[in-house]
């Protein structure tokens, strides 16, 4: 398995602009996660979802953020307007739901910047 | 209260020496345990997962103490390799809800 695949790497934008970004789960895990880390606040849980279903997004700062995951292979998140204090590493993971291996699996990130 | 709190560090220590790291964590009721490594600009990855009975894989040793509520991880024989930021991480319930991730301890092995 390829392991869990964002995009893009890296992202420059504008303030105001919108912004989306794309993860690929690991085949056969029923969780997604999206999280932010930043030096000041470190790994911050946005939102996360089971098969498909958004089950907590207490974690999403603002309605300027969201997320979806219309199938089981694919999920975005989308900030829109992209405010500077966005600027952050955004990292999807998936794993198993299953008790023998909680264990999440982290995709490489995206490294937002807004201007 | 967070989660999970963890010394941020950074720890500096030299190559060969032994150097632990605890975290402590709120909910009596998390039942999953793992340390997390993340090189810089990359990535967290597993580490190891701990288990109640203690664990050890070649220089990691990984202890839970549930009574005091906190995790060990013991790295011997320090490598340059090591040097990294190590995540404290937890569930509260096997096989579902979120991780929840402390904001790590920061290692430098120097030469």
């Amino acid at each position: 398995d390829a392991g869990v695949i964002q995009s893009p790497r890296h992202e420059v934008t504008e303030m105001g602009q919108e912004v989306t970004l794309r993860c690929k789960p690991i085949s056969g895990h029923d969780y997604l996660f999206w999280y932010r880390q930043t030096m000041m606040r470190g790994l911050e849980l946005l939102i996360y979802f089971n098969n498909n279903v958004p089950i907590d997004d207490s974690g999403m700062p603002e309605d300027r953020f969201s997320a979806k995951m219309p199938n089981a292979s694919f999920s975005t998140l989308k900030i829109q307007p992209s405010e500077p204090r966005d600027s952050a590493v955004y990292f999807c993971a998936s794993r198993w739901g299953g008790a023998s291996r909680p264990e999440a699996f982290f995709g490489q990130g995206t490294r937002l910047t807004v201007v | 209260r967070k989660e999970v709190e963890q010394d941020p560090g950074p720890f500096n220590v030299p190559e060969g020496a032994t150097v632990a790291f605890n975290c402590t964590y709120s909910n009596s009721a998390s039942q999953s345990f793992f340390w997390y490594r993340q090189d810089c600009r990359k990535e967290p990855k597993l580490l190891m997962s701990v288990y109640s009975s203690g664990n050890e894989d070649g220089r990691f040793t990984a202890q839970l103490n549930r009574a005091s509520q906190y995790i060990s991880l013991l790295i011997r024989d320090s490598k340059l390799s090591d040097s990294a930021t190590y995540l404290c991480v937890l569930t509260h319930q096997t096989g579902a809800n979120n991780l929840f991730f402390g904001t790590g301890t920061r290692l430098t092995v120097i030469p």
